[in-house]
């Protein structure tokens, strides 16, 4: 079975430019995370979906990042203007959600940012 | 209250060791605590996991007890190896289909 798979691996931009990663999650799994972690810290969570909608974005900062899971599947993530403190490892995680095992999540390798 | 707070921040173990890192939550709503390892440059890996209904849960080397009224939950590595140096992060869910609150993470090296 194929993991969690997010591109790009690396990203260096400067700051007030945009950029987007892409994750694919595991097939069949209905529900999608993306997290943040800063060098040195815990993961934290931006965005949950379930299957195409939104469950959490509560963390999210709304003013410059957006995401979006179109078809319930694919998803994206997008900053806009991007800002030093938002250099970080981006990780993308999915879970069944539904049937079988609910509450195991599983991570992509993530995409590192570093804002200049 | 949603806070997951780790220690220690790094532990160094002789190999054939035993490695002890604790976590401990404030938000009685958690159900499910599991145990991520992470190694540079990987996505965090699920290690084991458990729920408050067991107090403790083996899997091979890797045990989590759990203690519900410290609201207290730790991880133990018994005959640690090289390969197991890595950081390890608690995390904690309420029901079955939230996001994790993860703990800050240990960093983990074992000496051969």
């Amino acid at each position: 079975e194929a993991g969690v798979a997010q591109s790009p691996r690396y990203k260096i931009i400067e700051k007030r430019q945009s950029v987007a990663f892409w994750c694919n999650p595991i097939s069949g799994h209905a529900t999608l995370y993306w997290y943040q972690q800063i060098l040195g810290q815990g993961p934290k969570l931006l965005i949950q979906f379930q299957n195409n909608g939104v469950v959490d974005d509560s963390q999210l900062p709304k003013d410059r990042f957006s995401a979006e899971r179109l078809k319930g599947v694919d998803s994206t993530l997008k900053i806009q203007p991007a800002k030093l403190e938002d250099s970080a490892v981006y990780l993308c995680a999915s879970s069944q959600g539904l049937a079988g095992k609910p509450y195991e999540q599983y991570f992509g390798p993530g995409t590192r940012l570093t804002v200049t | 209250q949603q806070q997951v707070k780790q220690s220690p921040q790094s532990l160094i173990v002789q190999k054939g060791g035993i490695s002890i890192i604790n976590c401990a939550y404030e938000n009685t709503a958690f159900d499910y605590f599991p145990w991520y390892q992470q190694f540079p440059g990987k996505g965090p890996a699920l290690l084991i996991a458990i729920r408050p209904d067991v107090s403790e849960k083996k899997e091979g080397r890797f045990t989590i007890s759990f203690n519900k009224s410290a609201k207290q939950f730790s991880l133990h590595i018994m005959d640690s190896q090289p390969g197991d140096s890595a950081t390890y992060f608690c995390a904690a869910s309420v029901g079955g289909r939230r996001a994790l609150t993860f703990g800050s993470g240990t960093r983990l090296q074992v000496q051969p």
